[in-house]
């Protein structure tokens, strides 16, 4: 299957800076791709989907100009937490969604996990 | 507007038992894909199953077989012979026309050896 990385895996960082997560697929291109949060014990939350080339879609509750998500190209992908608080703390995952056609399998990176101090 | 129900939170099982994990979605297109994910304790999700909304055909995979009945919105999960291998968070899942996909809120399984 599809191989997607994520960078860092996980980042410990003090209240206030800001942090940056890299997505890239590595052996397919994709036009659409997916960030989502996961608070420990909880589901996996949608927080923007993105195309290449065009501004993020937030979901309702998702500041966008706190998770700053920038889809330069169809291979990469980054999410940056800006100002982050202790609450930003969570486990952050990409997925990318291959082409156009149908099945509607997204392929997820590994996750990194965010601790803010 | 999608909703996916997995009203298991937490299940637990011996080793070699057969479990069953729940799942009933909502969706109002009439073609979407359902899927289940596990996610082990490292937090990496492995994708297991998809099914389109048109293929009801059940299958069997090894120790795992799924259960998708269309009239009563579920798409349950079963792994026969459970291992303790097998303990992680399972998620189902749903897209529809809007490629978005809606988990549940997982099940976590323990196989207890």
């Amino acid at each position: 299957g599809a191989v997607v990385s994520q960078h860092p895996s996980w980042v410990i960082c003090k209240s206030g800076t800001s942090v940056k997560i890299e997505c890239r697929s590595l052996d397919f291109q994709a036009t659409t791709m997916f960030w989502y949060r996961q608070f420990p014990k909880q589901s996996l939350m949608l927080m923007a989907t993105s195309n290449e080339g065009s501004k993020a879609t937030y979901e309702q509750g998702v500041e966008k100009d706190k998770f700053l998500i920038n889809h330069a190209s169809l291979t990469l992908s980054t999410l940056t937490v800006t100002s982050a608080h202790p609450e930003d703390s969570s486990f952050y995952i990409c997925s990318y969604l291959p082409g156009t056609g149908g099945k509607n399998e997204q392929f997820f990176g590994p996750g990194t996990r965010l601790t803010v101090l | 507007a999608q909703k996916v129900t997995q009203a298991q939170t937490e299940i637990s099982v011996v080793e070699k038992e057969d479990v069953t994990l729940d799942c009933v979605y909502e969706t109002r297109d009439t073609t979407y894909y359902l899927f289940w994910y596990k996610q082990p304790p490292s937090g990496e999700l492995v994708f297991l199953i998809r099914r389109n909304s048109f293929d009801e055909q059940n299958e069997i995979s090894g120790r795992y077989s799924w259960n998708f009945q269309k009239s009563t919105s579920s798409f349950n999960f079963t792994i026969t012979a459970s291992q303790v291998v097998d303990s992680a968070v399972y998620f189902c899942g749903v897209s529809g026309s809007a490629r978005q996909l809606t988990f549940g809120s997982g099940t976590q399984l323990t196989v207890l050896p």
